[in-house]
């Protein structure tokens, strides 16, 4: 069975700071990842993923994570830190081919402080 | 482009009543469509996923029930609610193939108090 924890469940920073939310995954298979955001009141709205191909893959707001095979992560960050980024992020991961699709992390509330 | 609608966007229901939500996807065919339960705190609990119309798995057992009536709309209901079934649901809904790298979008939820 798969699984996915977030290590922080509430994490802040300053605006202009780094941003570093962690991901880490147990899958039996290689998998595909993802990082959503919700802001709130709303749905999730996808950042990005990882299928195959480059372990450096880009999103959108200027969010990128790397997949870690050997250390099974897959941690978001962002450079610089704009207070618009304070949102809940939930990392998941799918086994290929499963139409039950996606296994949730618990979340991580990201705070940014003026 | 594709689209997903849900609601009401906010329900308010006292306790043994009865409980629909509406989701309907558009500008796709034969998605994959699945309700999921946020509990306030808490991650996301998928609730049922369905491949087709009139197929619906259920993940977690409980007073609440899913139908598939049509290719693109997904109801959950509940013939008597209890104050456990509060909560942020959202609908979402994938391609039917796997090329797409299994990616769920996600309507913008509702939210549901029972008192």
């Amino acid at each position: 069975a798969q699984s996915v924890t977030q290590l922080g469940s509430h994490v802040s920073v300053s605006e202009g700071a780094l941003v570093l939310l962690r991901c880490n995954y147990s899958s039996s298979v290689p998998p595909y990842l993802f990082w959503y955001v919700q802001y709130p009141n709303q749905g999730l709205q996808l950042l990005l993923k990882y299928t195959t191909g480059a372990t450096l893959v880009k999103g959108i707001n200027g969010f990128e994570a790397e997949f870690k095979k050997s250390e099974t992560s897959f941690h978001l960050t962002k450079p610089s830190a704009h207070m618009s980024d304070a949102a809940e992020y939930f990392c998941a991961v799918s086994d290929k081919g499963s139409a039950r699709q996606l296994t949730f992390g618990s979340g991580t509330q990201l705070t940014v402080l003026p | 482009s594709q689209t997903i609608h849900q609601w009401p966007a906010t329900l308010v229901q006292p306790v043994g009543s009865p409980l629909s939500l509406e989701c309907t996807v558009e500008g796709t065919s034969n998605p994959n469509l699945y309700w999921y339960r946020q509990a306030a705190g808490r991650g996301l609990q998928l609730l049922f996923y369905s491949v087709g119309i009139g197929q619906i798995s259920s993940e977690v057992p409980q007073n609440l029930s899913a139908s598939r009536p049509q290719d693109r709309q997904f109801i959950l209901s509940s013939k008597k609610l209890l104050l456990s079934d509060s909560g942020f649901y959202l609908c979402a809904w994938s391609s039917s193939g796997w090329s797409s790298g299994n990616t769920i979008y996600f309507g913008e939820g509702s939210w549901l108090t029972v008192v």
